[in-house]
């Protein structure tokens, strides 16, 4: 049962074009959501995140979108530049008291950022 | 520490063996996590440990699998009779007790079964 979906396992764009990845859930009471980045032999690396009580979260260069009623978000990169090139997982949290705290991650997707 | 420290970064074994896996958290992280990364897969959840309570071991794939924590600080993660689908990144991760839920990783221990 994979509750957290990244179908797109691969992208590839130009550089300074806009990026943009997408994730969808099954679980409708997640309700913290983030986006790690990921190099070879390194371990993920947190990007950005968003509370489900926002609908937007911006820092820098790459913005996330929920989309509650859909259960979709998105990651835009904008512009995108060669050092993004890496996979990006999304995953998805049950936040507060009582909870684990633990982390569904997606399969991840390939970003390929073209000079 | 400054970060999440895991050892060995490599390990190859032979089908059969056990093998142990080192996560030391970054320090006044009370909660730890164990993860793993099959090859083209995404992380699936394995254990989570927090303070003195029992850990969450729901993602544990066999009862080969086991870890503890010591002390509320360094993690083992113990596979017994290795078998050659236990091939995959482990990756360990910790965060504070309160706070977000971002989990802060360590650079993973690749585990090769021959």
């Amino acid at each position: 049962d994979q509750q957290v979906k990244q179908n797109s396992p691969s992208l590839s764009v130009q550089e300074g074009r806009i990026s943009i990845l997408n994730c969808d859930y099954t679980n409708s009471m997640f309700d913290y959501f983030l986006w790690y980045k990921k190099y070879p032999a390194e371990g993920p690396t947190f990007l950005i995140s968003i509370s489900s009580i926002k609908d937007k979260n911006e820092d820098g260069r790459f913005t996330v979108f929920l989309n509650k009623s859909a259960k979709h978000l998105s990651l835009h990169i904008v512009p995108s530049q060669p050092g993004d090139s890496a996979v990006y997982f999304c995953a998805a949290s049950l936040h507060g008291s009582g909870n684990t705290g633990k982390l569904i991650f997606g399969q991840g997707t390939t970003l390929q950022v073209k000079p | 520490g400054a970060g999440v420290s895991q050892s060995p970064s490599n390990k190859v074994t032979e089908k059969g063996k056990d093998v142990e896996l080192r996560c030391d958290p970054i320090s006044g992280h009370t909660a730890l996590y164990w993860y793993r990364q099959s090859l083209g897969q995404g992380l699936e959840f394995l254990i989570y440990f927090q303070g003195n309570s029992a850990p969450d071991k729901s993602g544990l794939p066999s009862d080969r699998f086991s870890a503890e924590r010591t002390g509320g600080s360094v993690s083992t993660l113990t596979i017994q009779r290795t078998q050659q689908e236990d091939s995959a990144v482990y990756l360990c991760a910790s965060r504070p007790a309160s706070g977000a839920n971002v989990l802060t990783f360590g650079a993973g221990s690749r585990l090769t079964v021959l």
